[in-house]
């Protein structure tokens, strides 16, 4: 089946510790983001990639930090510099939009990072 | 500066009454407009989508109107189930940010059996 894939589900940090979450797709897709969902708060763009080896900041990029080496994969590595770390992280992809395109994208099922 | 809002957090309705959901956005550019249902600790998944070029789209019990004068669009359920309860986010895209999804805040919608 194709889809996203995002690890694990669940995680916990200690204050200071750096931390990546997984994200894999297998839907041939060429952009992929990263989102984070605070309660009674939208979807907020941390980080997008178009292509392998690009990659660009969201609208809240600070205290996170992504590699693209694979089409397939985007980590994403919360670092201690964020302060606020405890929320729900989305990955998505999408394939490139053109002119036609809708910005439709495709979410994994998440992962809730918890700072201790 | 939300370009894309939801005004109401929450909304509850009763099984098998209408659910009208409420979005408002400010960007001109905005043409593609998209709801998103989300379950706890689950991803967001696509629910249903109107071009700029109509005012109204239907795919079974959900319906979206666009009303691009007042920049407002709304997701009618009809007749809304249980199973309905979830939020539900509007998001707009338009090519003058790249098709970068803009999303709202959400509504959590509540259907009382």
């Amino acid at each position: 089946d194709g889809g996203i894939t995002q690890s694990p589900k669940y995680l916990f940090r200690k204050e200071g510790q750096n931390v990546t979450l997984s994200c894999e797709q297998n839907l041939n897709h060429d952009a992929m983001y990263w989102y984070r969902q605070d309660p009674g708060q939208g979807l907020r763009l941390i980080y997008y990639s178009q292509i392998v080896n690009d990659f660009q900041k969201g609208d809240i990029a600070e205290g996170y930090s992504v590699s693209r080496e694979k089409k397939e994969s985007f980590p994403l590595t919360v670092t201690s510099a964020q302060k606020n770390p405890t929320a729900f992280y989305l990955c998505a992809s999408s394939p490139l939009q053109g002119a036609l395109g809708t910005g439709e994208l495709f979410f994994g099922e998440g992962s809730r990072l918890t700072v201790l | 500066d939300q370009q894309v809002k939801q005004n109401s957090p929450s909304l509850s309705v009763q099984e098998g009454r209408i659910s009208i959901l409420n979005c408002d956005y400010t960007n001109s550019m905005f043409d593609y407009f998209l709801w998103y249902k989300k379950y706890p600790a689950e991803g967001p998944t696509f629910l249903i989508s109107i071009s700029s070029i109509k005012d109204k789209n239907e795919d079974g019990r959900f319906t979206v109107f666009l009303n691009k004068s007042a920049k407002h669009l709304s997701l009618h359920i009809v007749p809304s189930q249980p199973g309905d309860s979830a939020v539900y986010f509007c998001a707009a895209s338009g090519w003058g940010s790249a098709r970068q999804l803009t999303f709202g805040s959400g509504t959590q919608l509540t259907v009382l059996p």
